[in-house]
């Protein structure tokens, strides 16, 4: 039962323009939601969050919408930059500590 | 120290051996957790340690056996494990009750042979 769902695997956008990388989850009990990044050959890096309360969560170049009615979050990336290629998990976390996640995005930054 | 350490990096055994893998961090975190992942995969969810407590276990095989001897550790043994075991096996450590920010190590990369 996969909670989380990312659908597109790959994005690719060139140095400047706007990133746009998308989220889906079924379980309406999710409390808060997150943004990792993560290189090869390392673990997972916190980026974003925001918390089922709220539409929007700004930090940067990187802003995470939320829309609860349609089950949606999404993380912009504005300007996105050749060091942002990377894969990008969303996930989501019950009131328990229990955390699930997508199965990723990996996004390449053209120059 | 704003680190997850995970040791060994790479791990190789059979079937018939025994292991552990080892998780620490000195963040005062009190939720620790271990994630499987395999390749183009998202983590999965395996056990989380709430104030050294085993609070969640995902239908884990007893083959994996996770331990939790202070606030500061975390292992996971490892016994009679199959080839299709073979993953990175994610530490990661989270302030309690807080945003839910994880702290994740580099992974263990396990082969099981």
């Amino acid at each position: 039962d996969q909670q989380v769902k990312q659908n597109s695997p790959s994005l690719s956008v060139q140095e400047g323009r706007i990133s746009i990388l998308n989220c889906d989850y079924t379980n309406s009990m999710f409390d808060y939601f997150l943004w990792y990044k993560k290189y090869p050959a390392e673990g997972p890096t916190f980026l974003i969050s925001i918390s089922s309360i709220k539409d929007k969560n700004e930090d940067g170049r990187f802003t995470v919408f939320l829309n609860k009615s349609a089950k949606h979050l999404s993380l912009h990336i504005v300007p996105s930059q050749p060091g942002d290629s990377a894969v990008y998990f969303c996930a989501a976390r019950l009131n328990n500590n229990d955390m699930r996640f997508g199965a990723g995005t990996r996004l390449t930054v053209k120059p | 120290d704003t680190e997850v350490t995970q040791t060994p990096k790479h791990l190789v055994m059979g079937m018939t051996n025994k292991k552990s893998l080892k998780c620490e961090q000195h963040m005062g975190h009190r939720a620790m957790y271990w994630y499987k992942q395999k390749a183009k995969k998202p983590p999965e969810l395996m056990f989380v340690y709430s104030y050294e407590k085993l609070s969640i276990n995902e239908s884990v095989p007893s083959r994996f056996s996770p331990e939790c001897p202070n606030s500061s550790l975390l292992n996971l043994h490892l016994h009679a494990l199959q080839p299709e075991d073979s993953a990175l096996y994610l530490c990661a450590s989270s302030p309690y009750l807080d945003t839910g920010e994880l702290f994740f190590g580099e992974g263990s990369r396990l082969t099981v042979l």
